[in-house]
């Protein structure tokens, strides 16, 4: 089954405490992309990939990092993260970038206290 | 990169009746996607229409695109329960390397 994998689904963690969001797609899709959603404010995009190696901040890539070594895997990494971060965060894939669909992974909801 | 404009923001029918939301965008496109989100959830694609194409269905859904007026709607008819949900869109307007997203109308069915 085609699918995008984001774990955890959810995590309340203390500020300072550096985490990992895994994702993972199945899909052999080259574009990978991580997203933020707040209420009032939509998505937004935070860092994609259009290849493994290949990364490039979105709109809002303060205070995070990703990494693309290989190209099922696009892990975000917030360092040092701060109460600003507690968000609803996406991961998505697909072939090109608005040529095809984008599978998203189901969520992971990030509180930081 | 700056959203496109969806309406309504919200938007609640009876079952039954016909759902229609709005998009627009700024520039010139070469698609515009529907996705639905369920509360919480991960975005769920619906359709892709091609900038040359007029109107496109999917089983209860119509979409149309003029790209004169830089817009598009997407008609969800005889609505059901399932189908209360954000609904938003997306285009490959001015880059090849992001979607830009709308803001969302979120669609509420009462029963």
């Amino acid at each position: 089954e085609a699918q995008v994998t984001q774990n955890p689904r959810y995590l309340i963690t203390v500020t300072g405490k550096k985490l990992t969001v895994t994702c993972s797609q199945n899909m052999n899709h080259e574009y990978m992309s991580w997203y933020r959603q707040d209420p009032g404010l939509g998505l937004r995009q935070i860092y994609y990939s259009m290849n493994v190696e290949v990364t490039d901040k979105g709109d809002v890539p303060e205070g995070y990092k990703v990494s693309r070594k290989e190209k099922r895997n696009f892990p975000l990494i917030l360092e040092s993260p701060s109460p600003n971060q507690t968000s609803l965060y996406f991961c998505a894939s697909s072939l090109g970038v608005g040529t095809t669909e984008a599978f998203f992974g189901q969520g992971t909801r990030l509180t930081v206290v | 990169s700056q959203q496109g404009e969806e309406d309504p923001q919200a938007l609640s029918i009876q079952e039954g009746e016909n759902a229609t939301m709005n998009c627009s965008y700024k520039t010139s496109i070469n698609n515009l996607q529907w996705y639905r989100q369920n509360s919480g959830r991960g975005l769920v694609h619906l359709i892709l229409i091609r900038s040359n194409e007029r109107e496109k269905h999917s089983g209860r859904l119509r979409v149309t695109l003029d790209t004169s007026k830089k817009s598009s709607s997407l008609l969800i008819t005889a609505s059901r329960a399932a189908d209360t949900a954000s609904y938003f869109c997306a285009t490959d307007e001015d880059s090849n390397y992001q979607l830009i997203w709308g803001a969302g109308t979120k669609l509420i069915i009462k029963p």
